[in-house]
């Protein structure tokens, strides 16, 4: 069945660094979904990315879709301490048979 | 305001025993979802709904049943077959079951099983 792997699993950060994750499948996604869950909370929609090579931005968050649509990465610049959380990526097949899939997410703690 | 519900936030029971999680939504969304997440583990998914009186297993339905009856809810009972079922358990909407819906999910209820 497709896989999307995650890492890093954790990273710890100093206020004002950048921090990066990756998201790998093992087919090709029709699209991929960010979304970011604060300590105790759930998970909220942050973008979707949909065509290959496809890069947004949101002020200090980057995201990028690969060029063979079986990656993707979210770079935060400069992190903030509400930038805490898990960040999880989520990726479907193409065809409305196929649910999302998330990785297991990146738990980010910023130290200020 | 528009959301989802899940409720209680905590539950706890003694093992043996089945217990339902109720999720209702005011967003007038068609599909439904039910996921499950472990410390350290992405979210997976149960059970989902495209439509009223229709739904279909996902990933790890074993021990877990939903009904759909009506659109605005998506019950989960967690029965006394399913093996570890103490986790966190989120309920999820999204406007139809495309490609390209994006998941609105609600606050989650936390089972422990003893």
């Amino acid at each position: 069945g497709q896989q999307v792997m995650q890492i890093p699993q954790y990273q710890h950060v100093q206020e004002g660094e950048d921090f990066t994750t990756y998201c790998n499948s093992s087919t090709t996604l029709s699209n991929i979904q960010w979304y970011k869950q604060r300590p105790g909370g759930h998970p909220v929609f942050l973008i979707q990315l949909v065509k290959s090579g496809e890069v947004k931005k949101q002020k200090r968050l980057t995201f990028q879709f690969g060029e063979a649509k079986k990656n993707s990465s979210l770079h935060i610049t400069a992190t903030q301490t509400t930038d805490v959380g898990t960040y999880f990526c989520a990726g479907r097949r193409g065809g409305s048979n196929y649910k999302l899939t998330f990785g297991k997410g990146t738990l980010l703690t910023v130290n200020p | 305001d528009g959301g989802i519900t899940q409720s209680p936030k905590y539950l706890f029971r003694k093992e043996g025993q089945n217990v339902t999680l109720s999720c209702e939504q005011n967003l007038n969304h068609d599909a439904m979802y039910w996921y499950r997440q472990d410390p350290g583990q992405g979210l997976r998914l149960i059970y989902y709904s495209q439509i009223v009186n229709d739904f279909q297993k996902g990933d790890i339905a074993e021990g877990y049943s939903v009904s759909r009856e009506k659109k605005e809810s998506f019950p989960l009972t967690v029965t006394s077959a399913q093996k570890n079922p103490t986790a966190f358990y989120l309920c999820a909407s999204s406007v139809r079951d495309s490609e390209r819906s994006p998941l609105h999910f609600g606050n989650g209820t936390r089972l422990t099983v003893t």
